[in-house]
């Protein structure tokens, strides 16, 4: 079993609709909880990150933790085409000198005109 | 400010030929990361060094792959005798000392391709 679960899509969405991203993981020992998007060809970009559990929001998008059920989620609000890209969940120990990012295999995000 | 940068963009090895990747942290930086994409396996941390010092090489296969980062001068990922199965993207990433794990900013890549 993976230590984070991603489903790898593809997903397709008309412009303005809500998307829906969400990762599962199995080591409740992480603390931090990280949403990359990466375009084609390109390195992993920060969206948001959230520490322990709670919401976290920046403009239009959305991050949740659920750590009792292990399950992370990021919310896309008023979709754009130039939002097109892979979205990776990533998270981490951050214990001592653990500081590796453990990430889901990334989810295929296509936002239609 | 110029961003984390890896050289060359892309490589290709014969089999049996070694690789040498390189990477140049944000300014100001002194600790580098080295991941690894495959398509099916997704990324994969092989390594964490600061200048002078590898702090963790858990990711790293016991064979043919080694990282340093000297005082002067960019980070190396040196595969020795690459093999069809190192063909990859392979990222760096940069951070400030110390700092919390989602400090790290990543470099573009360099795809890696074994013939």
């Amino acid at each position: 079993q993976k230590e984070v679960e991603q489903d790898p899509g593809p997903l397709s969405v008309p412009e303005g609709a809500i998307v829906s991203l969400n990762c599962t993981y199995s080591n409740s020992a992480f603390q931090y909880f990280m949403w990359y998007r990466q375009y084609s060809r390109k390195g992993p970009e920060l969206l948001m990150y959230t520490y322990s559990s709670g919401n976290k929001e920046d403009g239009r998008f959305t991050a949740q933790v659920d750590k009792s059920s292990k399950y992370i989620s990021l919310f896309i609000r008023d979709s754009q085409p130039s939002d097109s890209a892979t979205y990776l969940c990533a998270m981490s120990l951050n214990a001592g000198n653990n500081r590796k990012l453990i990430w889901g295999l990334g989810t295929s995000l296509a936002v239609n005109p | 400010n110029a961003g984390v940068m890896q050289n060359p963009r892309h490589l290709v090895r014969r089999r049996g030929q070694e690789a040498r990747l390189r990477c140049s942290p944000m300014k100001g930086h002194s600790h580098v990361y080295w991941y690894r994409q495959l398509p099916e396996e997704g990324l994969k941390f092989m390594v964490y060094l600061q200048k002078e010092n590898i702090i963790d090489e858990s990711g790293m296969p016991k064979e043919r792959f080694s990282a340093e980062f000297p005082k002067e001068g960019p980070s190396i990922l040196r595969i020795q005798q690459v093999v069809r199965g190192d063909s990859a993207a392979y990222f760096c990433a940069s951070s400030p000392g110390g700092g919390v794990p989602y400090e790290q900013y990543f470099g573009p890549g360099t795809r890696l391709t074994v013939t």
